[in-house]
């Protein structure tokens, strides 16, 4: 079964650096995945995405203090020069059959 | 601009009907699947349903399988799910959520959400 896991919390201080973690299921590390910020009573916004091979695409905007990475069935979104806007959730997604979508559970971000 | 509208939601007991819609503008509405995505209050994000713009195909989650129909209207640029015998679990805010095109179903476009709340 195709099932992301993430850390419910992190923090990190004003102006460091924050790596998120998005673990992929056992049978699925060569997955892509997608990740999306949803701050406080709003909607999810798009990041970016890692492509199973390595590329990533940034949704538009995005500034380029975030980026991703990946070892084995791990996927990273690390956020540089933190800012109190990024105070957030961070989701992780993917894709696949049965079911469709898949996001991670979350891991909200306190900036500190 | 690129956005999507969602509006329908409201107060509805249990076994009750409800009809959402999400309306799209800034892009070729025909051209992309467009997803249904719910978040229950204070939890994760949870898949709803899609449908393909090619050629309409849909899929839901096991969960509102039965219950839920996902349809589109293109000439109206309008997404709709009709939510049938809901439940208390079905309260959450639900988004739609315009994938980028291609293979990957990525969500590059997220509505602001609408409320749907199931109680006596």
């Amino acid at each position: 079964q195709l099932v992301l896991t993430q850390s419910p919390s992190a923090s990190a201080s004003l102006g460091a650096s924050v790596k998120l973690t998005c673990t992929l299921s056992s049978g699925h590390s060569t997955y892509a995945i997608a990740w999306h910020q949803q701050q406080p009573e709003k909607g999810p916004r798009y990041l970016m995405t890692l492509n199973d091979d390595g590329r990533h695409s940034k949704g538009d905007g995005i500034p380029d203090r975030f980026s991703v990475s990946s070892s084995g069935a791990e996927r990273y979104l690390t956020i540089s020069s933190l800012q109190s806007e990024d105070e957030a959730d961070y989701y992780c997604q993917t894709w696949g059959s049965g079911p469709h979508v898949v996001f991670g559970g979350g891991t909200k971000l306190t900036v500190l | 601009e690129v956005q999507l509208v969602e509006s329908g939601g409201g107060l509805v007991q249990p076994g009750g009907s409800l009809r959402l819609s999400c309306a799209a503008s800034g892009f070729t509405f025909s051209s992309y699947g467009i997803n249904w995505v719910r978040q229950a209050p204070g939890k994760g994000l949870e898949w709803v349903s899609v449908i393909s713009g090619s050629d309409g195909a849909t899929d839901y989650a096991d969960s509102v399988k039965g219950r839920f129909t996902i349809s589109r209207d293109n000439s109206k640029n309008t997404l709709y799910l009709q939510m049938n015998s809901l439940r208390a679990e079905d309260t959450a805010v639900y988004y739609c959520a315009k994938e980028a095109g291609g293979a990957a179903s990525v969500f590059d476009i997220w509505g602001q959400g609408t409320m749907v709340t199931v109680s006596s």
